[in-house]
């Protein structure tokens, strides 16, 4: 079956703009991650969805940051505004459900530059 | 908050020859631990997994972990590198109870050298 699918794979932006990246996750998982991963780091923990509840918001690194997801379905990671420091490749990751033993499975990731 | 090191930033291993990553975490009480593979260019795979049970895990592509609860380690192993192993490995690290964040290492480049 289908993957984690993202889009842009690619973005360049200049600094100030707004930019949103979309995340379609595997059919039936239920819980939806991002991630940041900047050059030569590890990942980042961003935002993770489950279901009708409440995100876990807490790794947004500002304001400017925000996300979205519909159901168990699409989700769209915004940043306002970018800074330089914002360029970075994106992942998003779907699993099953939330947490546990259940791994994450991982899209191509959208790179950002920010010029 | 759990956290992973992995202390090496690269390792380099002749074809054929044992291939071993560190992995150590932090965590407050008992883990769950993964680790992933990123090839250039491309999103994160996973590899295997520790939930319980036995303490040595066996994956992919010939892949195997061991679980060290007194040295708080993962380390991954296989008995043969090949070429094609060259990549970036993750580990990650995840309480079996409280919060639902997954942290990662800051990843270990492995060259497997011909």
């Amino acid at each position: 079956g289908a993957g984690v699918s993202q889009s842009p794979s690619n973005k360049v932006t200049e600094k100030g703009k707004d930019v949103e990246l979309r995340c379609d996750p595997i059919s039936g998982h239920t819980a939806l991650y991002w991630y940041r991963q900047r050059l030569g780091q590890g990942l980042e923990f961003l935002i993770y969805f489950q279901g009708n509840s409440a995100p876990d918001k807490s790794g947004l690194p500002s304001d400017r940051f925000s996300a979205e997801r519909t159901g168990e379905s699409v989700s769209t990671l915004t940043i306002q505004r970018t800074q330089q420091e914002d360029s970075a490749v994106y992942l998003c990751a779907s699993s099953l459900v939330l947490g546990g033993e259940y791994e994450q499975y991982f899209g191509p990731g959208t790179r950002l530059t920010v010029t | 908050a759990q956290s992973v090191a992995q202390p090496e930033d690269q390792v380099n291993v002749a074809e054929g020859n044992p291939l071993t990553v560190k992995c150590t975490y932090s965590v407050s009480g008992n883990p769950y631990l993964f680790w992933y593979v990123q090839y250039p260019n491309r999103g994160l795979q996973f590899l295997l997994k520790y939930i319980t049970g036995d303490n040595l895990v066996k994956g992919s592509y010939g892949f195997e972990a061991e679980f060290n609860k007194s040295q708080t380690s993962f380390h991954l192993k296989k008995p043969s590198a090949l070429v094609s192993d060259s990549a970036l490995y993750f580990c990650a690290v995840r309480p079996f109870w409280g919060n639902n964040r997954l942290a990662f290492g800051k990843g270990n480049q492995v060259v497997v050298i011909p």
